[in-house]
């Protein structure tokens, strides 16, 4: 079965300074994994995702996601936070033999200035 | 942002009666998807569609139906809505499973009260 895990509800940082937001997942197969934001009365954004290949992946907004297969993790990181990068974020993993997306719980992120 | 409308974007209405919610999408694309939103608990799958009039069960699909008699319309029905129902909703679409690769898109959601 598959699996995502989102240890952290919240997760503060000051601005300026680098943010991770932790996925770990479990799938049978190759895994898909998408990182995606949600800002109040919104849907979710695309952020980006893993598929095959470079192992730091980067998407919108100067996110990037580091897919490490031992530890079965995909985490989101920026360099330097904004305020503006305060939303919710999801993790979700597809494997490479299934139509359905399985989502984390979410991490709601919180930039201070 | 990819061509999803939901609607309504609010309802607010009382246990026992029913209600149906429509996703309607510009995109062509094949799948189409209802989740619910829930603190604590992510997004749950609810039903899904891979084509017209084919429709399959998620994880939390009792109590809840779905038709998809055209490629751009998706519709979910609570036949007899409860407070449990209570919840955000959201429509997604994503193109074929070939391309399973690609990311779903998503509406910008229901809220649904139901008192």
């Amino acid at each position: 079965a598959q699996s995502v895990a989102q240890p952290e509800d919240q997760v503060n940082v000051a601005e300026g300074n680098p943010l991770t937001v932790k996925c770990t997942y479990s799938v049978s197969g190759n895994p898909y994994l998408f990182w995606y934001v949600q800002y109040p009365n919104r849907g979710l954004q695309f952020l980006l995702k893993y598929i095959t290949g470079d192992n730091l992946v980067k998407g919108s907004y100067g996110f990037e996601a580091e897919f490490n297969k031992s530890q079965t993790s995909f985490h989101l990181k920026k360099p330097s936070a904004l305020v503006s990068d305060s939303a919710l974020y999801f993790c979700a993993v597809r494997s490479s033999n299934t139509d359905k997306l399985i989502f984390g719980t979410g991490t709601r992120l919180q930039v201070f200035p | 942002d990819a061509g999803i409308t939901q609607s309504p974007r609010h309802k607010v209405t009382e246990t026992g009666t029913p209600v149906t919610l429509r996703c309607h999408q510009t995109e062509n694309h094949r799948y189409m998807y209802w989740y619910r939103q829930d603190p604590g608990h992510g997004l749950r799958l609810i039903h899904y569609s891979y084509g017209v009039k084919d429709t399959d069960k998620g994880e939390v699909s009792d109590g809840y139906s779905v038709s998809r008699s055209k490629t751009e319309d998706f519709l979910l029905t609570l036949e007899s809505a409860t407070s449990s129902q209570t919840s955000v909703y959201f429509c997604a679409i994503s193109e074929s499973r070939q391309n399973s690769n690609q990311p779903q898109h998503f509406g910008d959601g229901t809220r649904l009260s139901i008192l």
